[in-house]
């Protein structure tokens, strides 16, 4: 079956910095996905992978492995702003999105 | 980047009566989008996928005489909850991709729905 896998919630201090994990499990594969939620928002698109490596984004960085079906988010200089909950999604060989349920990222002062 | 929008952004209606939610691709056509449903503290659930000049495709154990989808061009899906009731309350998201290969996808800001 198609899984994804990302820790539930996760707690960080304001100015460090952060690495949300996820693993996947797809029938095929055509990209690795990050969106950004807030609470009673829709999602915000904040990265895609579909070769292995790292890419920078500003204060955000994505990794993909595709070997290992693995992925993270990486956020620097943690802001409060950036409170929310990150969803990792994975696109399978149809093109659709299999959803993670969310890391839910507590920010405290 | 690309914009969609929804509309309404929330609705509360009575038990029984029907609903339509309209999602719009404002500057770009889109020839599929995506309708999902998402539950409180849940991730999204894909509901269907809607395809201009078409019928959509329902995933598994989505009622398709209850969520009716219409891809009436290319700029416009509408997915319209029929009778709706109280456990249809939610967060109702459309996207639409862009891109070779959907590596784009634009959200809607989502509707809330409540039944009473």
């Amino acid at each position: 079956g198609q899984n994804i896998d990302q820790p539930t919630e996760m707690t960080a201090t304001e100015g460090a910095i952060v690495q949300i994990n996820c693993t996947y499990q797809t029938s095929g594969f055509n990209g690795l996905f990050w969106y950004q939620q807030h609470a009673g928002e829709a999602p915000t698109f904040l990265s895609y992978n579909v070769l292995d490596g790292l890419e920078e984004k500003g204060r955000f960085s994505s990794f993909l492995s595709r070997s290992k079906g693995y992925s993270y988010l990486l956020l620097k200089e943690l802001q409060m702003k950036d409170s929310a909950s990150y969803l990792c999604a994975a696109m399978d060989s149809n093109y659709q999105l299999i959803w993670g349920a969310g890391t839910k990222l507590i920010i405290k002062p | 980047g690309a914009v969609v929008s929804q509309h309404p952004s929330w609705v509360i209606c009575k038990s029984g009566t029907s609903v339509k939610i309209e999602c719009r691709s404002l500057d770009f056509q889109a020839t599929t989008m995506f309708w999902y449903r998402q539950f409180p503290k849940q991730s999204l659930m894909l509901m269907a996928t809607s395809n201009e000049g078409s019928k959509a495709t329902y995933e598994q154990g989505v009622e398709k005489d209850k969520f009716l989808i219409n891809h009436a061009s290319l700029t416009l899906s509408t997915l319209t909850v029929t009778s709706a009731h109280p456990e249809d309350s939610s967060f109702y998201i459309c996207s639409a991709p862009m891109g070779r290969d959907y590596n784009e996808q634009f959200f809607g800001p989502g509707t809330r729905l409540t039944v009473l």
